[in-house]
């Protein structure tokens, strides 16, 4: 079974409105966790990197205040597209590691119209 | 700063063909390579990890292979089905993030 879970698997929101993805480690305690994005026809791209308890590293390009990423427990993620624009429709896939093996959540569709 | 690349973009094949899909890489200094599979509308599948010091991994039909000094890897695809199509994607690890290809789409028909 999934160890990574995210919801929803598909959202539709109005263009202006806030989002939000959950991103949970079902058997394990992440204390990290990354974000990326996927364009049609691109690769994953990273986003940021999730900390518990602390403040997340967004890569360069990213807008920290667009894209809210909180990480308050151990086991939850959260990435809150806010005000979003047609142009933030996009694959959005979480991920956590435990050891040296990594799993991602099943993704999350955002279509904003 | 790690780029990854996959070629081909696409591929279309007719069942029961062997395949090879290439993933390259521009910096050797990584943990290991993996390889995904995405459906259409779905996450991400973990196909195979190779570690950085192994030279390839197989899993029944699959078997990919690491050459790090060459900076390539290899996804091989035997006796290919309907079902195998999907995009592939090579991404490499160096730290805690990957670095992923953008893919090759295969489509195998029956």
């Amino acid at each position: 079974g999934a160890v990574v879970s995210q919801h929803p698997s598909r959202v539709i929101c109005k263009s202006g409105t806030s989002v939000k993805i959950e991103c949970r480690s079902l058997d394990f305690q992440a204390t990290t966790m990354f974000w990326y994005r996927q364009f049609p026809k691109q690769s994953l791209m990273l986003m940021a990197t999730s900390n518990e308890g602390s403040k997340a590293t967004y890569e360069q390009g990213v807008e920290k205040d667009k894209f809210l990423i909180n990480h308050a427990s151990l086991t939850l993620s959260t990435l809150t597209v806010t005000s979003a624009h047609p142009e933030d429709s996009s694959f959005y896939i979480c991920s956590a590691s435990t050891g040296n093996t990594i799993y991602f959540g099943e993704g999350s569709w955002l279509t904003v119209v | 700063k790690q780029e990854v690349t996959q070629i081909p973009a696409a591929l279309s094949v007719p069942e029961g063909e062997n395949l090879v899909l290439n993933c390259s890489f521009t910096d050797s200094a990584i943990y290991n390579l993996q390889w995904f599979r995405q459906d259409p509308g779905k996450g991400l599948t973990s196909l195979l990890l190779i570690q950085s010091s192994q030279r390839e991994q197989t899993s029944g039909r699959l078997n990919a292979s690491l050459d790090k000094s060459s900076g390539r890897s290899t996804l091989y695809i035997a006796a290919s089905q309907p079902g195998d199509s999907a995009t592939y994607l090579c991404a490499v690890q160096a730290g805690t993030a990957l670095i992923f290809g953008k893919g090759t789409t295969l489509s195998v028909s029956s």
